[in-house]
């Protein structure tokens, strides 16, 4: 089973629309949360990290995170056309148990309905 | 600071031959991560140094892969014995340390085993 499961698997909204990006965890030794975006013909970048329950903006981005139910979410406002792209949700174990590795889900692909 | 730098960007062989990644990472960047991406299976961790230290290689395929770091500068992937399923965009990544860190991607080698 995937440890990182992410929905939907595509998405597309019209420009300057909210886009919503889920994510869920299988495993309670994750708890550290990041997303990270990528565009055709590059590497993965990261967008922004949430490790504490509530939520962080950063920019046209917000994650949610609620920890008990290990679901963290992504929300792109006043999408633009740079904001085409396949997004990641990933996560790491609590420092100490385990690997430091981050760990994938399989991606949402974002696009912009012209 | 040109990020990480990943050669070649695309690697054509064929089956049965032995294909070499190499991987720069940036410079100061404690930690060294290897994947492998796959439209089917997505973003698949295989393994990672810190300080040139191999630290975990549980995604490795133990009899065909292998990963060395010889210096902080560069780090490579060895595959023995190519095979059609190892056809794949392999990326490295480093960050400044391993704990909740950011990594930085490169743009990936494309492999292509015929």
């Amino acid at each position: 089973q995937q440890k990182v499961q992410q929905s939907p698997e595509s998405l597309s909204v019209p420009e300057g629309g909210m886009a919503s990006l889920n994510c869920t965890s299988s495993d309670r030794n994750f708890q550290y949360f990041w997303w990270y975006r990528q565009h055709s013909g590059e590497g993965p970048k990261a967008l922004m990290s949430i490790f504490s329950d509530g939520d962080k903006k950063e920019g046209r981005f917000t994650a949610h995170l609620n920890k008990a139910s290990l679901h963290v979410s992504l929300h792109i406002r006043d999408s633009q056309p740079s904001d085409s792209a396949l997004y990641f949700c990933a996560a790491s174990e609590v420092p100490g148990t385990g690997s430091n590795r981050l760990t994938f889900g399989k991606g949402t692909k974002f696009s912009l309905i012209p | 600071n040109a990020g990480v730098i990943q050669t070649p960007r695309h690697k054509v062989t064929g089956k049965g031959q032995e294909a070499t990644l190499w991987c720069e990472p940036i410079s100061g960047h404690s930690a060294v991560f290897w994947y492998r991406q796959t439209i089917v299976q997505g973003l698949e961790f295989l393994t990672y140094f810190r300080n040139q230290a191999p630290i975990d290689d549980s995604g490795m395929p133990k009899e065909r892969f292998s990963a060395q770091m010889p210096n902080q500068s560069h780090s490579t992937l060895k595959i023995q014995s190519t095979q059609p399923q190892d056809s794949a965009v392999y990326l490295c990544a480093s960050s400044l340390r391993t704990e909740n860190e950011r990594l930085f991607f490169g743009h990936g080698t494309k492999l292509s085993v015929l």
